[in-house]
């Protein structure tokens, strides 16, 4: 398996709901990323994990609150989003290595906050 | 800070014609540059890697360090080259910042 896999696709939700971003890999990586990504523009970090510890938060709202179950899994929990939070938000992961380490990314899961 | 300038937003050619997506960066320290790719209704993926100095689908792209560029050049564009390109740094072992992309329009 050389994918990474985001569920679900398609994800609409209420500004009261909670829901979760799935996100899968079996290649050994271990370090795996989220991104958000709004229309027409690039992908924007948000959290990095590395060996199953959060690395990297760059300053995301608390609504959102990554977590790493183990080293193939990446949720994003979803809470009191608001509208423009609305965006295709991207898993991604990279191997274990220093100076070449490339991302591998999902399809991601498009988001729409109502 | 670290930036990754891609002036152009859109870039069309006619296919058989070289092509040039420019990507200049700004980073203190020793910079790691890969160019993504992404062709409609799929996902990102990694097209090439300074380190790598290979040829991808007839891509090449060079680290010029006293330029601060790491342009991407094909000599002979394909109407299936046609798909966003991001250029992207990788600095602080494991964050990569994505520059705003260019669209690449091979027309036939």
């Amino acid at each position: 398996d050389t994918e990474v896999t985001q569920t679900p696709k398609h994800l609409v939700m209420g500004m009261t709901n909670k829901k979760s971003l799935k996100c899968e890999q079996h290649m050994g990586h271990r370090a795996m990323y989220w991104y958000k990504q709004k229309a027409k523009k690039p992908p924007e970090l948000m959290f990095v994990y590395s060996y199953e510890k959060l690395s990297i938060n760059e300053s995301v709202p608390s609504r959102f609150s990554p977590e790493c179950p183990n080293s193939s899994l990446l949720n994003l929990h979803l809470h009191a989003l608001q509208p423009e939070d609305s965006a295709l938000y991207l898993c991604a992961s990279s191997p274990p290595t220093v100076n070449t380490g490339e991302l591998f990314f999902g399809e991601g899961s498009r988001l729409t906050v109502l | 800070a670290q930036r990754v300038t891609q002036p152009e937003k859109l870039l069309s050619v006619f296919k058989g014609a070289p092509v040039e997506l420019k990507c200049n960066y700004s980073y203190s320290g020793s910079p790691e540059l890969f160019w993504y790719v992404q062709y409609s209704r799929q996902r990102l993926q990694l097209l090439l890697r300074h380190i790598s100095r290979e040829s991808i689908k007839g891509f090449t792209a060079d680290l010029n360090k006293g330029e601060t560029s790491f342009h991407l050049k094909k000599p002979f564009a394909q109407e299936e080259d046609s798909a966003m390109y991001y250029c992207a740094l990788k600095y602080n072992f494991n964050k990569f910042y994505f520059g705003s992309g260019t669209k690449l329009n091979v027309k036939p």
